[in-house]
């Protein structure tokens, strides 16, 4: 059983969809990870958190300490938005999800 | 916001040749600067955490003689991969924090490719 868990594995949404990718761990954390990860390879460091909820634009994130649960939603998905998105956990350790593929279709 | 600039983007080379990937912080100074791996079709693996002036820890499973990682500054951490294999080529990407609950900024990453 991996440490982190992400579901779903591969998302299509329509434009302006709401869209929620959910991710489970196991282990004790210091803080939880969202990174958007491009095409190209490129990633970038959407959020960090260890508690409650953070707002970034049309992104929001959520995490549940007691539960060891966190939520990315974007609201008003667009095309733009089609990237994979990797759940990571860092306490002793880091710990990533294997990746939610987004695509949104105009 | 806070850049990482990674250089070479791509690098293909022969077998045996030793490769070196820069990771440098252009606005903030990176305390502690990761490597990781990613094959194809597969999330991020971190292979190594450097701090400024100490020797890189490796994950498990992760040679530190083929996999030299020096970060001698607050700006500069590089990895080098020597003699090179096939089995090498992957997507290598680094990041940069400066500060133990600050978010990491990452590389645009280097794709190698080993002939």
């Amino acid at each position: 059983k991996n440490e982190v868990e992400q579901s779903p594995q591969n998302l299509t949404a329509q434009e302006g969809e709401f869209i929620t990718i959910n991710c489970s761990y196991s282990v004790g954390i210091s803080a939880l990870h969202w990174l958007q990860q491009h095409p190209g390879g490129g990633i970038v460091s959407l959020f960090m958190l260890s508690s409650g909820k953070k707002k970034h634009g049309r992104l929001i994130a959520t995490i549940n300490i007691q539960e060891k649960h966190s939520s990315l939603h974007i609201t008003a998905s667009h095309p733009r938005d089609s990237a994979v998105y990797i759940c990571a956990v860092s306490g002793n350790q880091f710990y990533f999800g294997t990746g939610t593929s987004l695509t949104v279709i105009p | 916001g806070a850049v990482v600039s990674q250089h070479p983007s791509w690098v293909i080379c022969k077998s045996g040749t030793s490769v070196k990937i820069e990771c440098r912080s252009l606005d903030f100074q990176a305390t502690t600067m990761f490597w990781y791996r990613q094959f194809p079709k597969q999330s991020l693996m971190l292979m190594a955490t450097s701090n400024e002036g100490s020797k890189a820890t490796y994950e498990q499973g992760v040679e530190k003689d083929k996999f030299l990682i020096n970060h001698a500054s607050l700006t500069l951490s590089t990895l080098t991969v020597t003699s090179a294999h096939p089995e090498d080529s992957s997507f290598y990407i680094c990041s940069g924090v400066w500060g133990g609950e600050e978010p990491q900024h990452f590389g645009d990453g280097t794709r190698l490719s080993i002939l």
